[in-house]
C-alpha cells in the first residue's frame, strides 16, 4: 500500500543528544514537509522540500537539519541545539508542492519524541 | 506570519448532535483544507475547498469557504463515537509553498 512510514514510533533521549528521525514515502510525491506538534497548538513548519537536494526553513527550525537525497526519504535530526526537543513529530507529503498542487497533505502516523 | 483562529478549543457533545467549528484569519487563503486527527496518529484529510463561496459535503461532514476567503467552517451532523478527535483547519495561500494550521479543536462525544 502506498503511505509515509515514520520511524520510531516512540523515542527517548537524553539532554545533549543529536537524534534523527526517519519519514520514508512511496507515493511518488515531490514535496515533503516536517512539522512538530504540542498539545494545544497547531501544527507548525520545520522544514519543508521541493524537490530533490533542494530544502527550506519553516517556521521554527532552528535546533533542526534535514537533507533530502533521494524522492522518497526526508529524514528530520533534531540536535541538542532545539531546547525544547520533546514533541510529537508529523512527516508529510504533497503532489507537486503547495504552490503548484491542491495543497493537500498526506501525513505519516507520527513519531513522538521524549527528552529526558 | 498568517495565523488562523480556530474555534471553540474543545466541545463536549452527546452522541447524536451536530457539531459546528470555525476558523477565522486577517489573511486571505485561497485554499481551506479540514483534517481530522486520531490519539497519537496522523492527521487525515475530510474535505479541502478551492473557490471562494464553495459548499462541500463528505458524508457527514460539511464545510464553506468563506466568500471573504477569511473564514471556513466545518459541521458534523448527527455525531457518533468515532466522531471523536482533534479537528485541524488549514489554510494555503498560492504561491506561499505551506499551510498555516489552526491549534485544533478538540471533540469528545458522550454516549
Amino acid at each position: 500500500d502506498g503511505g509515509i512510514t515514520q520511524s520510531p514510533k516512540y523515542l527517548f533521549r537524553k539532554e545533549g543528544q543529536n537524534v534523527t528521525l526517519s519519514c520514508e514515502q512511496n507515493l511518488n510525491h515531490d514535496a515533503m514537509y516536517w512539522y512538530r506538534q504540542d498539545p494545544g497548538q497547531g501544527l507548525r513548519l520545520i522544514y519543508y522540500s521541493q524537490i530533490v537536494n533542494d530544502f527550506q526553513k519553516g517556521d521554527i527550525a532552528e535546533g533542526y537539519s534535514v537533507s533530502r537525497e533521494k524522492k522518497e526519504s526526508f529524514p528530520l535530526t533534531v540536535t541538542s541545539a532545539q531546547k525544547n526537543p520533546t514533541a510529537f513529530y508529523l512527516c508529510a507529503s504533497s503532489i507537486g508542492g503547495l504552490a503548484g498542487g491542491t495543497g493537500e497533505l498526506f501525513f505519516g502516523e507520527g513519531s513522538r519524541l521524549t527528552v529526558l | 506570519g498568517q495565523q488562523l483562529n480556530q474555534s471553540p478549543q474543545s466541545m463536549f457533545i452527546q452522541e447524536g448532535e451536530d457539531v459546528s467549528m470555525n476558523c477565522t484569519s486577517s489573511s486571505i487563503f485561497n485554499t481551506w483544507l479540514w483534517y481530522k486527527q486520531d490519539p497519537g496518529e496522523g492527521p487525515v484529510l475530510l474535505i479541502a475547498l478551492y473557490k471562494a463561496g464553495e459548499l462541500t459535503s463528505n458524508g457527514r461532514l460539511t464545510a464553506q469557504f468563506g466568500i471573504t476567503r477569511k473564514d471556513s467552517f466545518l459541521n458534523i451532523s448527527a455525531s457518533i463515537p468515532s466522531d471523536v478527535g482533534i479537528y485541524f483547519c488549514a489554510g494555503g495561500i498560492q504561491g506561499a509553498q505551506k499551510l498555516v494550521f489552526g491549534q485544533g479543536t478538540r471533540l469528545t462525544i458522550n454516549p
